[in-house]
């Protein structure tokens, strides 16, 4: 099975700052079948990202995704309040399909 | 748009079956493939297995002796049961759906906290 690993596990940033979330995987992920999640405490993911760097209806361009392979990045260019969150990475390119352990973004 | 509602019972004790179903409601119900994923303290998320629109099935190696995944198409729901649970069972249970192979999980359900406890 691939093993995702993010970085950092918490992020501590203001309000208005750009977050770099890291999501590496233990071998490459077949056409870039990666996706981002951003979780908020009592409620399911929401899906943000999908083909490592295509964004679903509804979802701010503030969120973008990039890279390929074996190394991904979830970049939130200005931080909204709303925001702060806990966000996943998952890849569905190779079952069992698997989920990063989370980076959680704090207020600082 | 498409929405998922989930029921099931949220305390169970040991060696007992737990069993979970998921409606959708707002969209078609085919081609699609439905989903269980959990999530635990310990764990992080897991994903438990799902069934295709073809009736196919696919598990996590690591559940699979225990888990069943059926669907219902008549009624647009799919279930899940987890056999001989055990305190590392406890978790929130979410279903889900991924559209075509290869795609990911949108939407999700509201999730259930399932407790296993004597």
């Amino acid at each position: 099975e691939i093993v995702l690993t993010q970085s950092p596990g918490t992020l501590s940033l203001s309000p208005g700052e750009r977050a770099t979330l890291s999501c590496r995987a233990s071998q490459s992920i077949s056409r870039s079948y990666l996706a981002w999640y951003q979780q908020k405490p009592g409620q399911a993911p929401r899906l943000l990202i999908y083909g490592a760097s295509s964004r679903p209806i509804g979802i701010p361009d503030r969120f973008s995704g990039s890279g390929s392979g074996t190394d991904f990045t979830l970049t939130i260019s200005r931080l909204e309040p709303e925001d702060f969150a806990v966000y996943y990475c998952q890849q569905y390119g190779s079952s069992p399909w698997t989920f990063g352990q989370g980076t959680k973004v704090e207020i600082k | 748009q498409v929405q998922l509602q989930q029921w099931g019972a949220g305390l169970l004790k040991p060696s007992e079956t737990l069993s979970l179903s998921c409606a959708v409601y707002g969209g078609s119900f085919s081609g699609n493939y439905w989903s269980w994923i959990r999530q635990s303290p310990g764990k992080g998320l897991e994903w438990i297995g799902e069934i295709s629109h073809g009736g196919s099935t696919d598990y996590n190696p690591s559940l699979k002796s225990r888990v069943t995944i059926s669907v219902d198409t008549s009624k647009k729901q799919f279930s899940l049961k987890l056999t001989s649970v055990t305190a590392a069972d406890t978790a929130v249970y979410y279903c889900a759906i991924r559209w075509y192979n290869h795609s990911p999980f949108d939407p999700w359900g509201q999730g259930t906290l399932v407790t296993v406890s004597s």
